[in-house]
């Protein structure tokens, strides 16, 4: 069956240093995957997509790799700030699909 | 202007009524969904209308009837509530086909059922 796997629960980082989560996935062959911030007590806030002929994409300080050989995608945050503190879900969604389907998710804490 | 909007935000109600969450969208998607978010945080898509076409129907008690009628709107209706019913649930709208099917979520609307 599809698994996505966000393998930290929970991370913490210092102020100003890059932030980097993990998305790894098996039993699938995404066309798009995506990246959400979901804040306490909010819905979920899409972040940035990559199609799966894309290795990366860039947006301020975000950026997301993603290698469909590993089956793996990495989310950096750089310069990360305290407001930057949230959960960050992982998407896939595959081609002509309607669905997408969401990891649980990476706690991350930025401490000043 | 609220992109997706649902009500009510927080619902308590007692085990066996049944109740109704309704869901807005104001972005002109084709495409609408309903989650269930549990208390260990995993967001799990229950029901999907595109164009008022039921297109996704996971895995969920008959208890549960979404409704859709008309492009922007998609209610969900409870009967005989549950004590595993309480969750967060979620709205969200996309257009599948011309973007990359990025998802708007609506508020969410905490159901507790006592």
């Amino acid at each position: 069956s599809q698994k996505i796997e966000q393998n930290s629960e929970a991370l913490n980082i210092q102020e100003g240093k890059t932030a980097t989560l993990t998305c790894n996935y098996t039993n699938y062959s995404p066309a798009y995957l995506q990246w959400y911030r979901q804040d306490p007590g909010r819905g979920p806030v899409f972040l940035l997509l990559i199609r799966e002929n894309e290795k990366e994409k860039r947006k301020e300080r975000l950026k997301v790799t993603f290698d469909t050989t590993l089956k793996q995608s990495l989310f950096h945050i750089t310069a990360s700030q305290p407001a930057d503190s949230a959960t960050y879900l992982c998407a896939l969604r595959g081609a002509g699909s309607y669905q997408l389907t969401f990891g649980k998710g990476t706690k991350l804490s930025v401490i000043p | 202007d609220t992109a997706v909007s649902q009500t009510p935000k927080y619902l308590v109600t007692q085990m066996g009524n049944d109740k109704s969450i309704k869901c807005e969208q104001n972005l002109g998607h084709d495409t609408m969904y309903w989650y269930k978010q549990d208390s260990k945080k995993f967001l799990k898509i229950m029901f999907s209308y595109n164009n008022k076409e039921l297109i996704i129907n996971e895995t969920v008690p008959n208890r549960f009837s979404p409704k859709s009628p008309d492009k922007a709107h998609l209610n969900l209706h409870i009967n005989s509530l549950e004590l595993g019913d309480s969750a967060v649930y979620f709205c969200a709208s996309s257009q599948v086909k011309r973007q990359g099917g990025e998802q708007f979520f609506g508020p969410g609307t905490r159901l507790t059922v006592l």
